[in-house]
């Protein structure tokens, strides 16, 4: 089936740094979500992207839908204690307009 | 606005009881997803379902699970039997009805333990 690769997997970043995390895929996707996950809670959604090389911000969130359609990245800048938690990438692909697959997550700690 | 509501949130069950999973979504919203999610992956497509149908049940187990979208009142993911590797989250989602919005608004999870 199809697979999404994101890495890396975990980042121990301290406090005011940036951040940056992506997925692969062997897979054409039409669409490209950010999401957080805090412990014991559900995925929330941050960002949306629809169009091959759309770059979409949120606020210090900012994230890229690869030209291949096969990619995309999010950068976090100026990291703070409450951007702590786990980050999934989720797509959809080419012939499916609801069935997200997803990455595996980068868990994303913050030095004191 | 009241956004994903799932209940319970923990649930414990010896093998071979039953575990009935509530999902509400959104106001609005038409559109059930039901995902599972093991601990350090990602969520696993399981079922969607419009209200009093199922539109793809392709990522569920063939026995023992089964989903249902009523006409009124929550969706329920139902477990039958459930042994030891049925431990995992579940997470309930919504989207609005119609095309081209694929923003999935994700509920708050039940945990289930099989002891």
């Amino acid at each position: 089936g199809q697979q999404l690769n994101q890495s890396p997997q975990s980042m121990f970043i301290q406090e005011g740094e940036d951040v940056s995390m992506n997925c692969t895929s062997s897979s054409i996707f039409n669409t490209w979500l950010w999401y957080k996950q805090e412990p014991g809670e559900g995925p929330v959604l941050l960002i949306a992207l629809y169009k091959a090389g759309e770059l979409t911000s949120n606020g210090r969130l900012t994230a890229q839908f690869g030209i291949t359609r096969k990619d995309s990245f999010l950068n976090i800048s100026a990291s703070i204690p409450s951007d702590v938690g786990i980050y999934f990438c989720a797509g959809l692909i080419e012939d499916s307009n609801y069935q997200l697959i997803w990455g595996a997550g980068t868990k994303l700690i913050i030095k004191p | 606005n009241a956004g994903v509501m799932q209940n319970p949130r923990h649930l414990v069950r010896r093998r071979g009881q039953e575990a009935r999973l509530r999902c509400s979504p959104m106001k609005g919203h038409s559109h059930v997803y039901w995902y599972r999610q093991l601990p350090e992956e990602g969520l696993k497509f399981m079922v969607y379902l419009q209200k009093e149908n199922i539109i793809d049940e392709s990522g569920m187990p063939k026995e023992r699970f089964s989903a249902e979208f009523p006409k009124e009142g929550p969706s329920i993911l139902r477990i039958q039997q459930v042994v030891r590797g049925d431990s995992a989250a579940y997470f309930c989602a919504s989207s609005p009805p119609g095309q081209g919005d694929n923003e999935q608004f994700f509920g708050p999870g039940t945990r289930l333990t099989v002891l």
